[in-house]
This record gives C-alpha cells, structure tokens and sequence, in this order.
C-alpha cells in the first residue's frame, strides 16, 4: 500500500548527541512536512518542502534542519537535541492539487 | 494567522455516550478538514466539508460545517473505545499549509 514511513519509530538520544530522523513516501506527492507534537498539542510545522524549495517556519529553531535528496525522502536533523526536544516527528507529504495530508506514524524522540 | 479554538480540550466518557467537539473561530472558511489522530499514530483526515449547513456522515461520527461557514462541530454517536483519541480541526492556508485547532482529547472507557 502506497504510505508514508518513518524510521525509527521510537529513538532514544542524549543531550547534544545529534540525531537524524527519516521519512519516505511512495505517494510521489510534492510537498512533504516535518511536525512537532507534545503531548495532548496539536502538530506544530517545523518547515516543509514544495519539490526541491525548502520552507522555514519562522519560530523553528536553528537547531532544526533538513534535507530531502529526492522525492521520496526527507530528513530532520537535530544538530544538538535538548530536553525540550523531546517529542513526537511527524512527517507528511501532500500533493499539490489537494489540501488533505498523509501523517507517517511519527518518530517518538527521548533525550537523555 | 486565524485561530481555530476547539472544545472540550480534554473528554473522558464512558462505552454508550454521546459527544461533541466544537470548532470555533472568528473568521470565514473556504472549507474545513477534521482529523483523529490514535495514540502512538499521525493523524488521519475523517472529512473534509466545504459548504456551508453542510452535514457529512461517516458512520457514527456526525460532522457540521456551520451556516456562516466559520465554526465545525462533529457528533459522535454511541461513543466506543475504539474512538478513542485526539482529535484537529484543520483549515489549509495558502494551500501547502495546514493550521490545526488546539485539539480535543477524548478518552472512551469500556
């Protein structure tokens, strides 16, 4: 069945230790997203990418980036986690004629 | 940015019941998406409504898009624990965008 996956579903880092948490999709759909949810919050949108053309939100924190070397893919990295980084990645593509998003299942982020 | 204020924040009810979340807002919408998100999942659209009075159902969840088109509510008839979960209203901004309301919590016992 065509989805989104992300791996790894449950990561585990310590305090400064970067990390890199992956997406891919076989929807072949533009647009893809990078979420952070706490708990009991709704998804807070991190940046996104319309093919190539990278989109920051402007409160996301330098500390974040991305990369998504083609369609499929893309990465969120965490150049030095902090405790409040702990929290659930959710990543999401979206083709460009619709407004409905698909959510990969989430990576849950524990900083040690 | 337009807010979308969604409540309850949290519900916990009992097998049998019925309930509704209200999605509020001051402005005006073109449509609105509703999503339930399991624990431990990413969230799922449910529905999509766009005219305003509209009624959509899908199967025991009942949704609303009101007349002035700038608040939802969705009815969950008989409540089971397998609807358990947070669930957004969403409106899409700019098109590549969602913004998401502050969410509803909602807890089913058996």
């Amino acid at each position: 069945d065509a989805m989104v996956i992300q791996n790894p579903r449950y990561q585990v880092t310590q305090f400064g230790k970067p990390v890199t948490l992956s997406c891919s999709q076989t929807l072949n759909h533009n647009v893809m997203y990078w979420y952070q949810q706490k708990s009991s919050q709704a998804p807070k949108l991190l940046f996104h990418y319309y093919d190539k053309d990278f989109n920051n939100e402007a409160d996301t924190p330098d500390n974040f980036q991305s990369r998504r070397p083609n369609t499929s893919f893309c990465f969120l990295d965490i150049r030095s986690p902090g405790l409040g980084d702990a929290a659930m990645y959710l990543c999401a593509t979206k083709a460009v004629a619709s407004q409905t998003q698909y959510f990969g299942p989430g990576t849950r982020l524990l900083v040690l | 940015t337009q807010l979308l204020e969604q409540s309850p924040q949290f519900l916990s009810i009992q097998e049998g019941e019925n309930l509704t979340v209200y999605c509020n807002s001051s402005s005006v919408f073109s449509s609105l998406q509703w999503y339930r998100q399991e624990p431990g999942e990413g969230p799922v659209l449910l529905v999509t409504v766009v005219t305003g009075g509209e009624v959509k159902k899908l199967k025991r969840l009942t949704f609303q898009f009101g007349d002035a088109r700038k608040d939802s509510s969705l009815h969950i008839t008989a409540a089971q624990p397998g609807d358990t979960g947070l669930y957004l209203c969403a409106y899409g901004e700019n098109t590549d965008k969602l913004i998401f309301g502050t969410g509803t919590r909602l807890q089913v016992f058996p």
